[in-house]
């Protein structure tokens, strides 16, 4: 049973470029959270999707960045017109159920904004 | 709303020694509350979590939390540290009436021999 799956695990971008992540849940998971993490900083709370859903988007910027979880296929996190404040290390995370559920996480894309 | 803090960034624990990494939260529903560890260019792992019941919370590779209503406190505790526990731990705290789970800052655990 493999874990959770996130690529690129690096991906360079120039400034106003668009950036594509790609988060694949555990088997059997249904609920997919995505976190960005900034050197030597805590992971900040940015979007929490079920499939088809968006549950809670309260930490996404309203601006540039938006996140999917199709029925089929892995969820996105997409930044269009990226800056260098973008450069982070975004982690996604599964559980098969609601928030009371331990967090699988993945390990991680490191976004560089040059 | 809900929060959680890390009041300390780093601990510094001799090994064999206990260590105490501290968190203390806030929510207005009944808390879920959890525990992760990272290690360097990895994804964090879960340790432990409190959700009902005993106080006390025993988790992975000796690890244990104690949950206290009065103080809103979820310290994490390891009776005898050692080296292989240096990384850096999370705190996170689920409200029972909201959604989404949210991290502490990080406390950087460094035990030396």
């Amino acid at each position: 049973n493999a874990g959770v799956m996130q690529n690129p695990r690096h991906l360079v971008r120039r400034r106003g470029q668009e950036a594509r992540l790609r988060c694949s849940p555990m088997k059997g998971h249904s609920h997919v959270y995505w976190y960005r993490q900034l050197p030597e900083e805590g992971l900040k709370f940015m979007v929490y999707l079920q499939k088809e859903n968006i549950i809670d988007e309260s930490g996404m910027p309203k601006e540039r960045f938006s996140a999917e979880f199709p029925k089929e296929g892995p969820s996105i996190l997409r930044i269009q017109q990226v800056v260098r404040g973008d450069s982070a290390a975004y982690f996604c995370a599964s559980s098969p159920g609601p928030s009371g559920e331990k967090l699988f996480f993945g390990s991680g894309t490191q976004l560089s904004v040059l | 709303a809900q929060s959680v803090a890390q009041p300390e960034d780093q601990v510094n624990v001799a090994e064999g020694n206990p260590l105490t990494v501290k968190c203390t939260y806030s929510v207005s529903g009944n808390p879920y509350l959890f525990w992760y560890v990272q290690y360097p260019n990895r994804g964090l792992q879960f340790l432990l979590k409190y959700i009902t019941g005993d106080n006390l919370v025993k988790g992975s590779y000796g690890f244990e939390a104690e949950f206290n209503k009065s103080q809103t406190s979820f310290h994490l505790k390891k009776p005898s540290a050692l080296v292989s526990d240096s990384a850096l731990y999370f705190c996170a705290v689920r409200d029972s009436s909201a959604s989404k789970i949210i991290f502490g800052s990080g406390t950087r655990l460094s035990i030396r021999p």
